[in-house]
């Protein structure tokens, strides 16, 4: 498996524009996870799917912010409009339920840098 | 809030010694902690976990230690060598929602040839 793919690997983009940011999970993997990486608070989760359903989007900052997931292997980042401060490192991540209900670890693609000019 | 906290964004090393990385956490409902590491360009990768019942794992070079009362764990690398130089993050995740992980800020590793 070629793991987590995302893409575009980087995007410049200027304040007030659209921005869609490129997720597919490995394959089989029941859990999808979005993370911003900032120099001050790290890694923050913004929302979680599973099998396809949002469940947790209470790490999204703004109603900027959108994300979906249309089937098992793809899921999109919307950010509308977009602002400076929504420059950072994206990631997405994927992960696989075991036995007796508990999460394996979590593995990331390469992220996507975004700077909102 | 930060609920996980790494206080060192940088540390520095020697090659053979040992790097001692360390994370704080306020949430005493966490109970499954992991230590990931991330080159440059590159996602996090999974290092290695703790589970709460314990208070020590061990694989190879990398062992982390878990001290409950004082809401602290530590990951050692023994020796340190410059692959090793990289972002270490801290995270930690509650029983009833494991999928709500939670992470530190990330202590940059530089281990000196």
């Amino acid at each position: 498996d070629a793991g987590v793919i995302q893409s575009p690997r980087h995007e410049v983009t200027e304040m007030g524009q659209e921005v869609t940011l490129r997720c597919k999970p490995i394959s089989g993997h029941d859990y999808l996870f979005w993370y911003r990486q900032t120099m001050m608070r790290g890694l923050e989760l913004l929302i979680y799917f599973n099998n396809n359903v949002p469940i947790d989007d209470s790490g999204m900052p703004e109603d900027r912010f959108s994300a979906k997931m249309p089937n098992a292997s793809f899921s999109t980042l919307k950010i509308q409009p977009s602002e400076p401060r929504d420059s950072a490192v994206y990631f997405c991540a994927s992960s696989l339920l075991l036995a007796g209900g508990v999460n394996n670890e979590q593995f990331f693609g390469p992220g996507t840098r975004l700077t909102v000019l | 809030d930060q609920q996980v906290k790494q206080n060192s964004p940088s540390l520095s090393v020697q090659e053979g010694r040992i790097s001692i990385l360390n994370c704080d956490y306020t949430n005493s409902m966490f109970d499954y902690f992991l230590w990931y590491k991330k080159y440059p360009a590159e996602g996090p990768t999974f290092l290695i976990s703790i589970s709460s019942i314990k208070d020590k794992n061990e694989d190879g070079r990398f062992t982390v230690f878990l001290n409950k009362s004082a809401k602290h764990l530590s990951l050692h690398i023994v020796p340190s060598q410059p692959g090793d130089s990289a972002v270490y993050f801290c995270a930690a995740s509650a029983r009833d929602n494991n999928n709500d992980m939670r992470f530190g800020a990330g202590t940059r590793l530089t281990v000196k040839p």
